[in-house]
This record gives structure tokens, sequence and C-alpha cells, in this order.
């Protein structure tokens, strides 16, 4: 069946902007989340889902950082006013439920701010 | 913070078994190991995962000693499409997020 998929899959924009990365999980996943990936260090964690609901949002870096998921499936991560340091692979998972031992993971979107 | 140390990198014969090391000295009892992968220019995969007991699937074996300090994952029979970063991470059962470490970098070589 079809995997996490995550749009667009590069994007670049310039300081001072604002973007959306787009996440589309499995199908029947009611967890979902978040990671952002700098070059050379593994995924950081930013926002978790259960639901439409954030159930933790520990990770996102300030409050130019926002996520939704309005119905429960697909998720909008909002960057306002994007910095030079925002550049990094925004990587998109999901799980059945909450408990579940295995998170699938998309391809993830690469954020350039110029 | 993460809660493993790894090697930042390993090599492997390709054919032969690639054993990649983890250290989780303050490991508590609740939590899991897990192993994911990272494939270049994709998102983390997952292999297996393990409490106290060996466990086995089609992929890899991990292997965790009896004071659960560290573990050992192994794929018997490394193919180059193994070249990968390979994470270990320690987790409770029922939390949410998975805290990645650097991970190592092994390179299966022909």
């Amino acid at each position: 069946g079809a995997g996490v998929s995550q749009t667009p899959s590069n994007k670049v924009t310039e300081k001072g902007k604002y973007v959306e990365l787009r996440c589309d999980p499995i199908s029947g996943h009611t967890a979902l989340y978040w990671y952002r990936q700098s070059l050379g260090q593994g995924p950081e964690f930013l926002i978790y889902f259960q639901g439409t609901g954030a159930a933790d949002d520990s990770g996102l870096p300030n409050d130019r950082f926002f996520a939704v998921r309005p119905e429960g499936s697909v998720s909008t991560l909002k960057i306002q006013r994007t910095e030079r340091g925002d550049s990094a692979v925004y990587l998109c998972a999901s799980s059945l439920t909450r408990d579940s031992y295995e998170q699938y993971f998309g391809p993830g979107t690469r954020l350039t701010v110029t | 913070d993460a809660k493993t140390t790894q090697p930042p990198s390993m090599d492997c014969a390709e054919g032969r078994a690639a054993n990649l090391p983890c250290n989780h000295s303050t490991i508590s009892g609740n939590e899991y190991v897990y192993w994911y992968r990272q494939i270049h220019s994709q998102g983390p995969q997952y292999i297996i995962h393990g409490l106290k007991n060996n466990e086995t699937n089609e992929m890899a074996s991990l292997i965790i000693t009896e004071d659960r300090k560290s573990s050992t994952l192994i794929l018997p029979h490394a193919t180059l499409r193994d070249t990968a970063v390979y994470y270990c991470i320690v987790r409770p059962n029922r939390d949410d997020k998975i805290i990645f470490g650097k991970g190592t970098r092994l390179h299966i070589l022909p």
C-alpha cells in the first residue's frame, strides 16, 4: 500500500518568507510525528499528533513553528518568518496508534532558506 | 539527549555479517532497544526492537546483554544495499517520540 508522502520534496524560499510543508500519513494511522534533520545529524523530534490534537509539541524550537492536523489525517507544518537556520530536511512519520512499535517515515521535504 | 553511544562509522565486506554495537548503560527497566536505519536521501526505516531477550526477524538479529547495558545489531549477510546510517535508540514502550543520536554510518565494501 501507499506509504507516507510529503510535499513538496524540495522547497527553496527567501529569508523572512512563510512556508507550508504537507504530510499525508498512511491511511488509518492515528499518530503522526514531525522531525527535523540537519546535515550530519539524526532526526530531531518536533511535534506529535494523536488524532487531531497535538499531544506533544515540546520539540518545536520557537513560536515561528506551528503544525495542524484538522481532520486527523493530513498534517501541515507551518514556518513563519523563515531564517537560514531553518534549512533542513523535515521528516514526517505515522504509526497505527501511539503505542505502535514502528513509525513509518516519509522521504522528507528539503527546505532551503536563502 | 540520546541515551546511546555508537561508533561513528564502520566498514563491512559484502556477504559478511555486519555487527553494529551500541552502549546504553543508563537504560531503564521499562525501556526498549530499537534500531532504525536511514539510507541516503530516504526517511528512517524500522529494523527491530527488543526488551531483554534476543530477537530475530527477516532483516536482522538483536543481541542484548544480560545486564541490558549494551546490544549488537547483526545483519547476517550484508549487501551493498545495507549501506546506511544505523540508529540505536532506547525508548519506553508507551512513549511517543523517538530520540535519535548520530548513529553509525555503515559502509558495505564490494
